[in-house]
């Protein structure tokens, strides 16, 4: 099957604390995206990537980090220097940056307490 | 101001019935627009994308204004499992295209 997996499906930190969450994609798709959902909120952009190697900061890029190693994966790391981690966070690739929708992973819930 | 703009609901409609969802747009460089569709606590899912003349999936129209900056979507006879929230979304291809996420808009479909 194709598609976008997120791991894990929810998952908890203490403050303080980095963690890192996981997105892969086999619908060899070259661009890739991570998204917050707070509770009432559009989803809100936090990095993107067009092509392995690159990736630009979003509209609420401080407190995260991400790295495109492979064309499949596109890693997010939360660091301990985001001031509301706790959030809806979703992964989601489209087949270029250029005016095409976008498929979405089914998301991980983080709480940071 | 806010870059797409949709009524946050909820709608409460009963079962069949027809129900429109309008939103806005602020800036006039967005090139492509979509509806996705979101249940609750899952990721969104595309619904359709709009076409300037109009396009037409089974019982969903999405419609397109660019002069007055709108987008609608009509859903006709409305299932039980319509009930979502539904969300605006429009493309502006600058450079990277991102994808601007209006808030959503609730639909609660009852029997």
């Amino acid at each position: 099957d194709g598609g976008i997996t997120q791991s894990p499906k929810y998952l908890f930190r203490k403050e303080g604390q980095n963690v890192t969450l996981s997105c892969e994609q086999n619908l060899n798709h070259d661009a890739m995206y991570w998204y917050r959902q707070d509770p009432g909120q559009g989803l809100r952009l936090i990095y993107y990537s067009q092509i392995v190697n690159d990736f630009q900061k979003g509209d609420i890029a401080e407190g995260y980090s991400v790295s495109r190693e492979k064309k499949e994966s596109f890693p997010l790391t939360v660091t301990s220097a985001q001031k509301n981690p706790t959030a809806f966070y979703l992964c989601a690739s489209s087949p270029s940056t250029s005016g095409y929708e976008q498929y979405f992973g089914p998301g991980t819930r983080l709480t940071v307490t | 101001r806010k870059e797409v703009e949709q009524d946050p609901g909820p709608f409460n409609v009963p079962e069949g019935a027809t129900v429109a969802f309008n939103c806005t747009y602020s800036n006039s460089a967005s090139q492509s627009f979509f509806w996705y569709r979101q249940d609750c606590r899952k990721e969104p899912k595309l619904l359709m994308s709009v076409y300037s003349s109009g396009n037409e999936d089974g019982r969903f129209t999405a419609q397109l204004n660019r002069a007055s900056q709108y987008i609608s979507l009509l859903i006709r006879d409305s299932k039980l499992s319509d009930s979502a929230t539904y969300l605006c979304v429009a493309l502006m291809n600058s450079g990277y295209s991102t994808l601007t996420f209006g808030k959503g808009t609730m639909l609660l479909v009852s029997p």
